[in-house]
This record gives C-alpha cells, structure tokens and sequence, in this order.
C-alpha cells in the first residue's frame, strides 16, 4: 500500500516565524512531488511541485526533497495569517496514469498574529 | 493552468438518490480526473476519463457506482449512484494540462441524509 504520510497538526506558529511542514512517501521510486493548500469550505490548490533532490524557491515558499530519506518538506518564511490552512502533500504513482496521486491527510497550520 | 468549474457547488441529497457532478474546463484536456475528499480523510482518486473511451476506475470504485461520461475535451460528469450517508464528500474535477501537475475544480459538497 503506497502512503503519504504528514503530521496532522495543528501546527501553531507566530505571525512573521518560519513554518516548516513534512511529509514522508513509502514509495521510492515516486518522482514527482506536490504541495497543496486547501482553505476550510475550499477545494486544494497547487503551491509547488519538486522533481529532483534540493531545495526549490518560490517567494515564500521552499519545497525540500530528499528522495534518499523518502521525505518531502515545505518551509514559509514570514508567515502570516492568511496561509492558516491545510497543507497537503501528494506524490505521483509511478507507473500509474497521469494525474494518479497519493495524497496525505495534511497538515493544519495556525499563523497566530 | 485552467479553470475549472462545477455545479452543483454543495448539494443535500437524499439517501437511494442520485446525484451527476457536472465540470467544464476553459480549454482542451486530453485526460480528467475525479477525486474524492471523505470527511477528515486524504483525496483519493476515482477515476480517470478519458474522451471517446471508458473511464478507467481506480481500486476500490466501480462503474455502477460512479458513472462517468466524458463526451467531448472541455466536459465531464460524475454520477454518484444510490446514495448512501457514507458517499458524504467533497467531489473534485481535475485536470493535468501541462505534465502531472493536477489542478482542481472548486469542488462539489455532498450531503446524503
């Protein structure tokens, strides 16, 4: 059984602190990996994806990926308020169709002002 | 990306009923997908349609169950069958335009009473 697994939080940090977000994959030859915030009452919507081992930048946002470790993080810098969410992490089925992911059951985040 | 939309956006329904989720997107996609968001749970595929062919199920799911058409590349439909408290969910239409990176719709909140 091919999982994704996340701590489910809440994970409270202060207004302007780093949050830092993981998520471990049981399959290891997974090759593409997606973060995914999802607002209450919302439908998820795509943050960043990450392909190789690293770190990938985008504003706030950095996704770390350690294929070797099976594990896959998100850090925001400076958060704030608005990225109170669930942040959900997913994983390509290999070989599967395109489109197939493996979800988690996220991770809730508290920004507190 | 795309837009993607569908109707309805929350529906209460009663138990033995069906309900078809409708999801139109603003341009051509070659596949689209139906994801299910149980109550606390992660998104879990249903199935992938595909336009001129059968929708390909994912385990666990079946054709009786959830119909899919998929008459032409902008349009979908996901038909919830006889309807039990357990099919309470959000359903979500999404599409992968540009490799495996899956954007979805806003969703269809399902209430069976």
């Amino acid at each position: 059984q091919k999982e994704v697994e996340q701590n489910s939080g809440p994970l409270s940090v202060p207004e302007g602190a780093i949050a830092s977000l993981n998520c471990t994959y049981s399959d290891r030859v997974s090759q593409s990996f997606f973060w995914y915030r999802q607002y209450s009452g919302k439908s998820p919507e795509l943050i960043m994806s990450i392909y190789s081992n690293g770190d990938k930048e985008d504003g706030r946002f950095t996704a770390q990926l350690n294929k070797a470790s099976q594990y896959v993080s998100l850090l925001i810098r400076d958060s704030q308020p608005s990225d109170s969410a669930t942040y959900l992490c997913a994983v390509n089925v290999y070989g599967g169709s395109q489109g197939n992911l493996i979800f988690g059951k996220g991770t809730k985040l508290s920004v507190k002002p | 990306s795309a837009v993607i939309s569908q109707k309805p956006s929350r529906d209460i329904c009663q138990r033995g009923t069906s309900l078809t989720i409708q999801c139109q997107v603003d341009s051509q996609v070659t596949m689209m997908f139906w994801y299910r968001q149980q109550p606390g749970q992660s998104l879990t595929l249903i199935a992938t349609a595909n336009q001129g062919s059968e929708a390909t199920y994912e385990s666990g799911f079946v054709i009786d169950k959830f119909p899919i058409s998929r008459p032409n590349l902008t349009f979908s439909t996901l038909t919830v069958s006889n309807m039990s408290p357990e099919d309470s969910s959000i359903y979500l239409c999404s599409v992968a335009p540009q490799g495996d990176t899956i954007y979805f719709g806003e969703g269809s909140w399902l209430t069976v009473v």
